[in-house]
């Protein structure tokens, strides 16, 4: 069973359009993150909730928006889509506890924009 | 501002020999730190977790941990080529109970001469 899942794997789109990633993560915990992991490898935090709630809210235009069901849930909606979105999406989750706050990661989501 | 320092490398290492890798960070009041290993076009996953000053062993892996200097390292003894990966460093600001996610040095790119 896999942990933290996403989808789709692979998304070719046009500028212009708006598309959705989706992520459900089966280890019971409370927070879930987006992170972006751009051509340099650079992998950077967008967006966090804490059961259901935005916790963090990094400096991402505001065509991003994330969506938490639940908390085993958050996906993440991108509207017009431009050039520059193209990178690997990651969700992830954690559970902070008093040990440190382990995070765990979806396969990622390859976005390319044409 | 978090920061989290790595150098990129490629850093070649041959087979059987330790691969060192290194990462420096800036906020003095960061509390956890992890290594993770990312091989091309995966995602990904965690190595090593640190939380004190001092060596920590895991098999062929040792991380440690320097707060004075704000230093994190990770040593990979007996390397193997399948150790060749992009190993980020990460760096959590609470010991626990934050969901601020953790930041992420741009990693270093170890390649395992066979």
């Amino acid at each position: 069973d896999t942990a933290v899942s996403q989808t789709p794997k692979y998304l070719v789109t046009q500028m212009g359009n708006d598309k959705s990633i989706k992520c459900e993560q089966n280890l019971g915990h409370d927070t879930m993150y987006w992170y972006k992991q751009d051509s340099k490898k650079f992998l950077k935090i967008m967006f966090s909730y804490n059961n259901k709630e935005l916790i963090i809210n990094e400096t991402v235009p505001n065509r991003f928006s994330p969506k938490s069901p639940d908390k085993a849930h958050l996906n993440l909606h991108i509207n017009s889509l431009e050039l520059g979105d193209s990178a690997v999406y990651f969700c992830a989750s954690s559970q902070p506890q008093g040990s440190g706050n382990t995070i765990y990661f979806g396969e990622g989501s390859w976005l390319t924009v044409v | 501002q978090k920061e989290v320092e790595q150098n990129s490398g490629p850093l070649s290492v041959p087979e059987g020999a330790i691969a060192s890798l290194n990462c420096t960070y800036s906020d003095r009041g960061s509390q956890s730190f992890f290594w993770y290993r990312q091989y091309s076009g995966k995602s990904p996953e965690l190595i090593m977790s640190i939380y004190s000053n001092g060596d920590k062993e895991d098999g062929r892996f040792t991380a440690q941990l320097n707060k004075a200097s704000q230093y994190v390292s990770l040593l990979i003894r007996d390397s193997q080529p399948s150790d060749s990966a992009t190993y980020l460093c990460a760096v959590d600001k609470y010991s626990g109970g934050g969901a601020d996610g953790l930041t992420f040095g741009k990693g270093t790119h170890l390649i395992i001469q066979p």
